[in-house]
């Protein structure tokens, strides 16, 4: 069946650089992109980004574009993403998605979620 | 940045209730339009994609209506279970954005 399974959670101070990992399986990863969400404390959820696995093509939220990188290992599956410069209010559970379907961006099949803590 | 407004920001309502949550863009995002559930604790499940599609192994009391700039998910006979918050999502640009959540509550 269709997994998406996260990296552990992460404690980092403000300024650091945290990277989230995301493995697939159960389907042919190149066929789906993959988004990446997040939920901070008491907030609603929050779009970060979303990659193809198929050609790479990304697009990402405008308050974190310069600060967040997703990339892909076809190798092995997995997707990541990396947010640098990270402040108090990057605080949050990130989740991956896959895509609902091929040729359709809606987020379906979550990963568990992975905390990420900013504190100094 | 295109701006999903969600309301009610929260509801009360009884078991087998028909609940109506609206989504409005400030502009047209054609049918790209998702709802979602939230439950404390898990991840988010897809419940309408395309604005009127339901997802595989939805519950049939769940519907999604509308298009453009528009939108209704509809709860025909409110469950225990559907205690939840809801959001919308629109990816139908480059910048995909979040309405800010129903939460429904039980009387």
């Amino acid at each position: 069946q269709i997994q998406l399974v996260q990296s552990g959670g992460e404690v980092k101070k403000p300024g650091a650089s945290v990277k989230v990992s995301c493995k697939t399986s159960g389907y042919t990863f190149t066929s789906y992109g993959i988004s990446w969400i997040r939920q901070a404390p008491g907030q609603g959820l929050e779009w970060v980004g979303w990659i193809s696995a198929y050609n790479g093509e990304k697009k990402s939220a405008k308050k974190l574009q310069d600060r967040v990188s997703m990339t892909t290992d076809t190798s092995t599956s997995t997707a990541y993403m990396e947010l640098r410069s990270l402040r108090s209010d990057d605080t949050a559970i990130y989740y991956c998605a896959r895509d609902v379907r091929v040729y359709d961006s809606s987020p379906n099949y979550w990963g568990q979620g992975t905390l990420v803590t900013v504190s100094s | 940045d295109i701006q999903m407004t969600q309301s009610p920001s929260s509801l009360s309502a009884y078991v087998g209730d028909r609940v109506t949550i609206t989504c409005r863009a400030s502009q047209s995002v054609s049918n790209y339009l998702n709802w979602y559930q939230h439950e404390p604790g898990k991840a988010p499940k897809l419940l309408i994609y395309g604005a009127s599609s339901l997802q595989s192994g939805v519950p049939l009391r769940f519907s999604g209506s509308g298009s453009g700039t528009d939108f209704t998910l509809t709860i025909s006979g409110l469950q225990p279970e559907d205690f939840a918050t809801y959001y919308c999502l629109q990816n139908y640009d480059s910048f995909w954005t979040f309405g800010q959540g129903t939460k429904v509550e039980f009387k």
